[in-house]
Parts: structure tokens; C-alpha cells; sequence
């Protein structure tokens, strides 16, 4: 089973639509990320979080908000769609402890979710 | 402020011939560094990163990178490129607290028979 799992992994929504993309991991590590990506911009960090109580924003947060359900479960909303926020959606763990395992500090992704708004 | 810039938008090689693709980075101090490939319709891989110690670093898939303090690069390298090779690399640097990553633009790789 994938340790970082996204749903939907497609959408097409309407102008003005909430929607909820989810993520889910089994990873057990505290830090979890939302980047988007559009051709030729490359992944862009939109929230990002240390544990359940811990979330900041990132380099694009404006037309987006998040949710830190559980140490496995990070969720991000677009409260109002527009076609703009069309793009490739990741979301994203990694694990800050020193010494917990050679992948600190990597980043491990899900397999993205793409999201069309119309 | 911290940057990464990927100068080569695009690259096509032929299969069987050598790699380079670059990577220059901005940042206050030490970084961490990634390559990330991402095949088409899929999530991001991780090839290799530098945290430490040897400056060339070694990762999946016969990929290499040489971290130059003083050029501030990374590049990645392969001898001999597979078309299984064709994919968007992407290189991060992140820092060493751990609460932030930046990407490059990518570079889309094609290979040619």
C-alpha cells in the first residue's frame, strides 16, 4: 500500500465550488505539506505542518485554507474555486528527527491529485 | 531569499549518451539538496540528496550529483541515459531546520532512439 495517499486524484468542479482534496499517510511523520504545480513554475508550497497544532503558510496560501485532522490526516480546501487554482495538486510528508532514519528530512510525496476548475 | 534555478527548460538525448542536468541554488547558508523525478502521470521519486561529507553523492537508477559550494550547484549526471529516463527533474534545496523546500522550475527530459 502507498504510504502517501491523495483523493480524488481527478476533479472537475465548477467556478465557485468548495472542494476538499484529502491526505492520507501511514507514514507516522508529523510534518505534512500541500504544494501545487503548474507547467513550467515547478511545485510551489502552499501550507505546511509540524504536528496538529502547527500550521503555517506557505509561498501561495491566498484562496486556500487547511486542516490537520490527525497526525496522518492533513486536508486543503479551496473555500471558493476559480478556473486559476486549475493545476496538480501533492501533498507531501517528511520526518524532521536527527538521526531517526537516512531519510531525514526528505520529502515524500503523494501520488498528486489534478483539479480542473472550469 | 532562497531560489533554485534550473536553466534548461528542456533536454533531449540519445539513448546511450551521457546526462547533465543543472542546478543552481540560492541560499543563507548550508543546505540540504534534493533531485526529484516525477514520470508522467505520477507522483514525485526521490534520485539522491546531499546533507553532508562527500561532495558527489550517489542515488537511484545509476543517477550521480556533485554538490560545488563554490558555484553553488548541484547538477545531476547519468553516463548512459535509458529511455525509461524520460521524466521531469526537479531540484530542491531545503533547509536544515526542515521547515521549508524549494523547487526548481523542472527540466523535462526527452530521450530519442
Amino acid at each position: 500500500d502507498a504510504d502517501v495517499t491523495q483523493t480524488p486524484r481527478n476533479r472537475i468542479t465548477k467556478t465557485g465550488k468548495r472542494i476538499m482534496l484529502e491526505c492520507s499517510q501511514t507514514k507516522g511523520h508529523d510534518r505534512m505539506y500541500w504544494y501545487r504545480q503548474d507547467p513550467g513554475l515547478g511545485l510551489r508550497l502552499i501550507y505546511y505542518s509540524f504536528d496538529v497544532k502547527d500550521i503555517n503558510k506557505g509561498e501561495i496560501s491566498d484562496g486556500y485554507s487547511v486542516s490537520r485532522q490527525a497526525q496522518a490526516k492533513f486536508s486543503l480546501s479551496l473555500e471558493s474555486a476559480i478556473p486559476n487554482q486549475t493545476a496538480l495538486y501533492f501533498c507531501a510528508t517528511s520526518d524532521p528527527r536527527r538521526g531517526a532514519s537516512s531519510s531525514y528530512n526528505e520529502q515524500f510525496f503523494g501520488p498528486g491529485t489534478r483539479l480542473t476548475v472550469l | 531569499a532562497q531560489s533554485v534555478t534550473q536553466p534548461d527548460i528542456h533536454i533531449t538525448v540519445s539513448e546511450g549518451a551521457s546526462l547533465e542536468l543543472r542546478c543552481n541554488y540560492s541560499y543563507g547558508a548550508t543546505p540540504y539538496l534534493f533531485w526529484y523525478v516525477q514520470s508522467p502521470g505520477q507522483g514525485l521519486q526521490l534520485l539522491l540528496k546531499y546533507f553532508s561529507g562527500d561532495t558527489l553523492v550517489q542515488g537511484i537508477k545509476g543517477f550521480e550529483a556533485e554538490f560545488k559550494r563554490s558555484q553553488s550547484s548541484f547538477n545531476l549526471r547519468k553516463p548512459s541515459v535509458h529511455w525509461s529516463d524520460a521524466a521531469e527533474y526537479f531540484c530542491a534545496v531545503g533547509a536544515r531546520t526542515g521547515n521549508q523546500f524549494y523547487f526548481g522550475t523542472g527540466t523535462s527530459l526527452t530521450v530519442i532512439p
